[in-house]
């Protein structure tokens, strides 16, 4: 079975700060990884995904992860958060291979952005 | 705006009672999704459908049940309801149904069970 944790609830940053959101991940079989945001009152928009190749991986709003395959890590990362970053953020995996598209989420991180 | 919608966006009941949740895929997408979020459990994938099929089920409990109609929208159906069932309930599509493909989320149909 796959699990998916991730280390922070929460994490309180200053704007323009940069930021790390750690992911770590247990699978017996190889995963695909995600990372979702959610903004208040909103559904999950997707960020970036790691299927293959590359293991740094850019995403949208300047956001970007790296898979890390011998600590089975997926962090996310930004460089300097704005104020409209604040939301919560998912990382999740799903079975590679497979014939469908079951995504197991994380507990989610809560990334609050100060002025 | 994701292209996927859902209907109603909230839903307050009593408990025992049953209720349908609706979710419109975006134009295109074959596969529809049923996630459960709440407080205690997190972010829960329920049910998957493609193209009318059932393709992977989660932790759903005997009480709920889905369906995916020919025009590809899908109902997700809540009986017995109790207080625990409380929940925030995501309808998400993908263009097809293996692992991998980008899903597209709704807003949301916030369930209270009273």
């Amino acid at each position: 079975a796959q699990s998916v944790t991730q280390l922070d609830s929460q994490v309180p940053v200053f704007e323009e700060a940069p930021v790390e959101l750690r992911c770590n991940y247990s699978s017996s079989v190889s995963v695909y990884l995600f990372w979702y945001v959610q903004y208040p009152n909103q559904g999950l928009q997707l960020l970036l995904k790691y299927l293959s190749g590359s293991t740094l991986v850019k995403g949208i709003n300047g956001f970007e992860a790296e898979f890390n395959k011998s600590q089975t890590s997926f962090h996310l990362r930004k460089p300097s958060v704005h104020i409209s970053d604040t939301a919560e953020y998912f990382c999740a995996v799903s079975l590679s291979g497979g014939g469908y598209n079951k995504l197991i989420f994380g507990a989610g991180t809560r990334l609050a952005v100060h002025p | 705006d994701s292209g996927v919608t859902q209907t109603p966006k909230h839903l307050i009941t009593a408990t025992g009672q049953r209720v349908t949740l609706r979710c419109s895929p975006r134009s295109g997408d074959l596969s529809v999704y049923w996630y459960q979020q709440s407080l205690d459990q997190g972010l829960q994938f329920l049910i998957q459908y493609y193209n009318g099929e059932e393709r992977a089920k989660g932790n759903i409990l005997e009480r709920f049940s889905a369906q995916q109609f020919p025009d590809l929208h899908s109902e997700l159906n809540l009986s017995s309801l109790e207080l625990g069932d409380s929940a925030l309930y995501f309808c998400a599509s993908s263009v097809g149904a293996g692992t991998g493909g980008e899903q597209y989320f709704g807003p949301g149909t916030r369930l209270t069970v009273t």
